[in-house]
């Protein structure tokens, strides 16, 4: 299996900041990496797929980039509704891999 | 406007079977190039893709299960189902079904989840 690591696995941040998660694949995925976002009690929700393509309706402070072993999720100015558990998730083999998420935790 | 809804026992005994349903509005489980998942998140944990069931029926199951996963389909409730045997303590997690993307692995809707509790 492919394996996902996020950095850090929590960030303490205010709203206003700006925040950046670190995805890595232990071998190459091309851009087949997606990002949601869990809010405690709730399913995940998706934010970004293929590395950097904003879902509908997604506001447009967060972003994604990278490709191939190293990815990254920006939320450009956090808004107090940003604040959950981030993970990202590869597509590019089977079994499908998660990391094992970021909290996202208010300052 | 696609909906998931999990439906299933909230307790299950150690080495019983796992059965849970997936309902699923405003989409087809038999069409649209659609596969339809379920994923499980360990209490605190991060999340495990468990396996899919295509459009078609075609089924791929995580090697990590051992051999223990069966997912189905009853397209004519548009319902597909998880069986999951000789369940442990370890099985104990939040139980998601979701959609996922055609000729992508994706997931863009997701059920709402279901804690099973392996427990005697």
């Amino acid at each position: 299996d492919i394996q996902m690591t996020q950095s850090p696995s929590t960030l303490s941040a205010s709203v206003g900041d700006r925040v950046t998660i670190t995805c890595r694949a232990s071998q190459s995925i091309s851009s087949w990496l997606a990002w949601y976002q869990q809010k405690q009690g709730k399913a995940p929700k998706l934010l970004i797929n293929k590395a950097s393509t904003l879902e509908s309706g997604v506001p447009s402070r967060f972003s994604g980039s990278g490709s191939g072993t190293e990815f990254t999720l920006t939320i450009s100015s956090l808004q107090p509704d940003d604040f959950a558990t981030y993970y990202c998730q590869q597509y590019k083999a089977y079994s499908y891999t998660f990391g094992q998420g970021t909290k996202l935790e208010i300052k | 406007q696609v909906q998931l809804q999990e439906s299933g026992p909230g307790l299950v005994k150690p080495s019983q079977t796992l059965s849970l349903t997936c309902s699923v509005s405003g989409g087809s489980v038999s069409s649209g190039g659609y596969y339809w998942s379920w994923i499980r998140q360990h209490p605190g944990k991060g999340l495990e893709w468990i396996g899919y069931i295509s459009y078609r029926g075609s089924t791929y199951y995580n090697p990590s299960l051992n051999s223990r996963g069966t997912i189905s389909q009853e397209t004519s409730k548009n319902q597909f189902s998880l069986r999951l045997s000789s369940m442990t303590a370890a099985d104990t997690a939040v139980y998601y079904c979701a959609r996922r993307f055609p000729v992508a692995g994706y997931f863009d809707y997701w059920g709402q989840g279901i804690l099973v509790t392996v427990s005697s």
